[in-house]
């Protein structure tokens, strides 16, 4: 079992709808859970982080987490074709700045 | 104010050659990551930098590979001799002191020929 899996899709959503994006880890001492988007070929860019259960929104972009369940959302509302991209779920132990896990990131593909 | 950055951007070595990768992470930022993704799997951590100490290095996978962060700024990958499963795209990240959010360079793509 993979410490962070996602579903590797890709999840195609027309312009407009909710994307929503899924991730479960299996280290229940995790502590802090972040989605990043990352273009072709471009950087990862840290878009959300969160750290206590429940849902956390910034714009358009939703985090949900639900620390019994060892899983964490990300929904994306009025989905453009712009946030065409991977999204990778990166899991921390700890919240003091220590390594990093990846999931193997949902390609999103926002059709017009 | 400057995000990561590391060079080259690309890299193709023979085998056997060695190749160093600089990353300059975000001014004032302690902590500094090396991450690595191969065809095909996730991006797996290699190892971390608080300042010019190595705080983790339990993802380097094995000694080939020799990393450097002198007087706490940037920081170098050396990887003597390369071997064809080194390809792969090495990223560079940073984050504060005690901060759990790291940004994260473009990448390093190396190919091993």
């Amino acid at each position: 079992q993979k410490e962070v899996e996602q579903n590797s899709g890709p999840l195609s959503v027309p312009e407009g709808a909710i994307a929503s994006l899924n991730c479960t880890y299996s280290d229940r001492v995790s502590q802090s859970f972040f989605w990043y988007r990352q273009y072709s070929g471009k950087s990862p860019e840290l878009i959300m982080s969160i750290y206590s259960n429940g849902d956390k929104e910034d714009g358009r972009f939703t985090a949900q987490l639900n620390k019994a369940s060892q899983y964490v959302s990300l929904l994306i509302r009025d989905s453009q074709p712009s946030d065409s991209a991977t999204y990778l779920c990166a899991v921390n132990r700890d919240n003091a700045g220590n390594m990093l896990t990846f999931g193997g990131g949902t390609r999103l593909m926002v059709k017009p | 104010e400057a995000g990561v950055t590391q060079f080259p951007s690309h890299s193709v070595i023979e085998k056997g050659q060695t190749v160093t990768l600089r990353c300059d992470p975000i001014s004032g930022h302690d902590n500094l990551y090396w991450y690595r993704r191969v065809m095909g799997k996730e991006i797996k951590f290699l190892l971390h930098f608080v300042k010019e100490s190595k705080q983790d290095e339990s993802g380097m996978p094995n000694n080939r590979f020799l990393a450097e962060r002198t007087g706490g700024t940037y920081s170098t990958l050396k990887v003597q001799p390369a071997e064809l499963e080194d390809s792969g795209v090495y990223f560079c990240a940073s984050s504060q002191f005690g901060g759990p959010e790291a940004f994260f360079g473009q990448g390093t793509r190396l190919t091993v020929v």
